[in-house]
């Protein structure tokens, strides 16, 4: 079956460093998406991982390893507009074009 | 400006009323998806179209329709809907890396469907 499991909600102080960790069980693994999603808003596109290892953007970075079935976001000098939900999908080996997501992620960020 | 646009933004139904919620992007992308968000639930996939009259089923298709007759639109029709069809809808849209599979996808503003 398919399966990807993030915490439901994390808090965390303005300025400091948070980790939101994914792991999955999926039938395939072909790329793992991050997405973050402020309340009432789309989803929009923070990171992508297809090998292991780190992918930094900024305050944002992206780890995976395959191996384990593990993700995480690391947010560095957190500011309050981080407050949101933070997504993780992993792309179907069998179809390139099928995303699963999990639960989210809800981050609260508090001065 | 490159986006997903969405129509309607809320709709409020009843039982059995067919209805068509459209999706329009203008950014040429080859793939778009349609999902539904339940609280709990997060994104499940609904339907994706990976080209035009080329489709596929997502893991929550029943009840639902879809058609890609040009590359820009992907209209979400519900023929029959129900109750447990409440829910927030995006569509998305994106392009291919060089080998062709999807990437970063570009959600639509949702639209909020209340079925009484």
């Amino acid at each position: 079956g398919q399966n990807i499991d993030q915490p439901t909600e994390m808090t965390a102080t303005e300025g400091a460093i948070v980790q939101i960790n994914c792991t999955y069980q999926t039938s395939g693994f072909n790329g793992l998406f991050w997405y973050q999603q402020h309340a009432g808003e789309a989803p929009t596109f923070l990171s992508y991982n297809v090998l292991d290892g780190l992918e930094e953007k900024g305050r944002f970075s992206s780890f995976l390893s395959r191996s384990k079935g593990y993700s995480y976001l690391l947010l560095k000098e957190l500011q309050m507009k981080d407050s949101a939900s933070y997504l993780c999908a992993v792309r179907d080996l069998d179809s390139s074009y099928k995303l699963i997501f999990g639960s989210g992620t809800r981050l609260l960020v508090r001065p | 400006e490159a986006q997903v646009t969405q129509n309607p933004r809320y709709l409020i139904t009843v039982t059995g009323k067919k209805l068509t919620v459209t999706c329009s992007q203008n950014m040429n992308h080859e793939y778009m998806s349609w999902y539904r968000q339940d609280p709990g639930l997060g994104l499940r996939q609904i339907y994706y179209s990976m080209n035009v009259e080329v489709t596929d089923k997502g893991d929550v298709p029943e009840g639902y329709k879809v058609s890609r007759k040009e590359k820009r639109n992907f209209p979400l029709i519900l023929e029959s809907p129900s109750p447990n069809q409440t829910s927030l809808y995006f569509c998305a849209s994106s392009s291919s890396n060089q080998v062709g599979q999807a990437y970063e996808q570009y959600f639509g503003p949702g639209t909020r469907l209340t079925v009484t």
